[in-house]
């Protein structure tokens, strides 16, 4: 994606925590998501996060903003193998409400 | 909950044909929104409509174009399809709240295949 990075696959055992990693380099980032897709899919929303918080907390999902490193990452806690899925994460900037800035995709297996 | 609808869910077109891809936002929401994303690829931003006007015009090509309509609904039309046009086209809405989080909630996509 332009200017958002994510590393391209991740493998993981079922019951571990998964750890995915985005960085961004526009610091006028406003608030940042991350999106689920299976197979075949649309994109699921999971969760976002305000520009000027550092964590959130949604059940299984936390994510973390390190504002001054431009780092975002998304840890599932337990992690099933029907959490194996491509991962995005995605900005918005201040000059434009409108448009997402998608990374490329992390790509999680789940092995049982 | 309603979620966004999209017809048809699968397409197959020539070279050289047209096709019109239709999204129902989920109901309340303003913007609309059309990505493309190709095999293993990222989803493309298209274009966006705001209360039914464009509102932002991404990486769309020429031969391409949409609107939204007085029910909110938008459609995308394609002319003169070429191979490299076969992708995923999913549309996404959202509500817009100056300040917040203006979440897209995406539909479950067109698959377009161009032969």
């Amino acid at each position: 994606g332009e200017d958002v990075e994510q590393s391209l696959f991740l493998s993981v055992r079922e019951g571990d925590s998964s750890v995915i990693n985005c960085t961004y380099t526009d610091s006028s980032s406003t608030y940042l998501y991350w999106y689920k897709q299976e197979p075949g899919a649309g994109l699921q929303l999971l969760t976002y996060i305000f520009s000027n918080m550092d964590m959130k907390q949604d059940q299984r999902l936390t994510v973390l903003l390190n504002k001054k490193d431009k780092h975002l990452s998304l840890r599932i806690a337990d992690t099933q193998t029907g959490d194996s899925a491509i991962y995005f994460c995605a900005e918005r900037r201040e000059d434009n409400f409108n448009k997402f800035y998608f990374g490329s995709g992390t790509k999680l297996n789940v092995k049982p | 909950a309603a979620g966004v609808i999209q017809s048809p869910r699968h397409l197959i077109k020539e070279k050289r044909e047209t096709a019109t891809l239709k999204c129902y936002p989920i109901p309340r929401h303003d913007t609309v929104y059309w990505y493309q994303q190709g095999p293993g690829q990222d989803p493309q931003f298209l274009i966006s409509f705001y209360e039914k006007m464009q509102s932002d015009k991404g990486s769309i090509p020429d031969r391409f174009s949409a609107q939204q309509f007085s029910d909110y609904h938008s459609e995308l039309n394609m002319s003169s399809l070429e191979l490299g046009d076969s992708a995923l086209y999913f549309c996404a809405s959202s509500l817009v709240a100056p300040g917040g989080p203006n979440e897209q909630y995406f539909g479950p996509g067109t698959r377009l295949t161009v032969t």
